[in-house]
């Protein structure tokens, strides 16, 4: 079975420009989960869907944004890029909404640069 | 609010030897504790979580971790390393909702021959 798959998986962009990541769970599974992971420091908590609702949402500007679609894929949406965005920005699913009975599988990123 | 940290960026053993890598954590309500590895360039793999069933909690690849509540640590071991140990460790903790994990800055563990 295939695992979680985001696309693309390496970008450059400039300041200014507005960006889309594109997550693909595991099939069977309802919750995507997103991460920002700055180089050198641990994964930061984004936002969480499950079953197409935000379930949580990290302490991030409102020029992130994302959604879940019907078959339960996702997006990540970055706006305004400015260069402190540049990050390996990781999509995780799992079958449920919680970490903790369940587990969660992450993807390998979108390594975004912004220049 | 919760949340880790991870004593050390780095950590260098040699192959056979004991892994530790430490893990403090802080949380107003009882915690979820996991262990995830990151080899370079790819995600995260879960390691083993702490659930409140048993304090020493054992995972994949000889990995096993310790729930400390007096000490608020849940730090990471291995009796002998290999050199395929080599990554990035990071502890994580979430809360009774378990929607979101808080991760600590990570650790880089070297194994030399």
């Amino acid at each position: 079975d295939a695992g979680v798959t985001q696309s693309p998986t390496h970008l450059i962009k400039t300041r200014g420009q507005h960006v889309t990541l594109r997550c693909s769970p595991i099939s069977g599974h309802k919750s995507v989960s997103w991460y920002q992971q700055v180089l050198g420091q641990g994964p930061q908590f984004i936002f969480q869907y499950y079953e197409k609702e935000e379930r949580g949402r990290g302490n991030f500007p409102d020029r992130f944004s994302a959604r879940q679609f019907p078959n339960y894929s996702s997006e990540l949406n970055v706006n305004a890029l400015l260069l402190g965005d540049s990050a390996l920005y990781l999509c995780a699913s799992s079958l449920g909404p919680s970490s903790n009975t369940g587990e969660l599988f992450f993807g390998e990123g979108s390594r975004l640069t912004v220049l | 609010a919760q949340s880790v940290t991870q004593l050390g960026s780095h950590v260098s053993v040699s192959e056979g030897a004991l892994v530790l890598l430490r893990c403090n954590y802080s949380s107003s309500v009882p915690p979820y504790l996991f262990w995830y590895v990151q080899y370079p360039n790819q995600g995260l793999q879960l390691l083993l979580k702490y659930t409140s069933a048993a304090t020493l909690v054992k995972g994949i690849n000889g990995f096993e971790a310790e729930f400390k509540k007096s000490e608020t640590s849940f730090h990471l071991t291995k009796p002998s390393a290999h050199m395929s140990d080599a990554a990035e460790y990071f502890c994580a903790v979430s809360g009774v909702r378990g929607n979101m994990l808080t991760f600590g800055g990570g650790t880089r563990l070297m194994v030399k021959p």
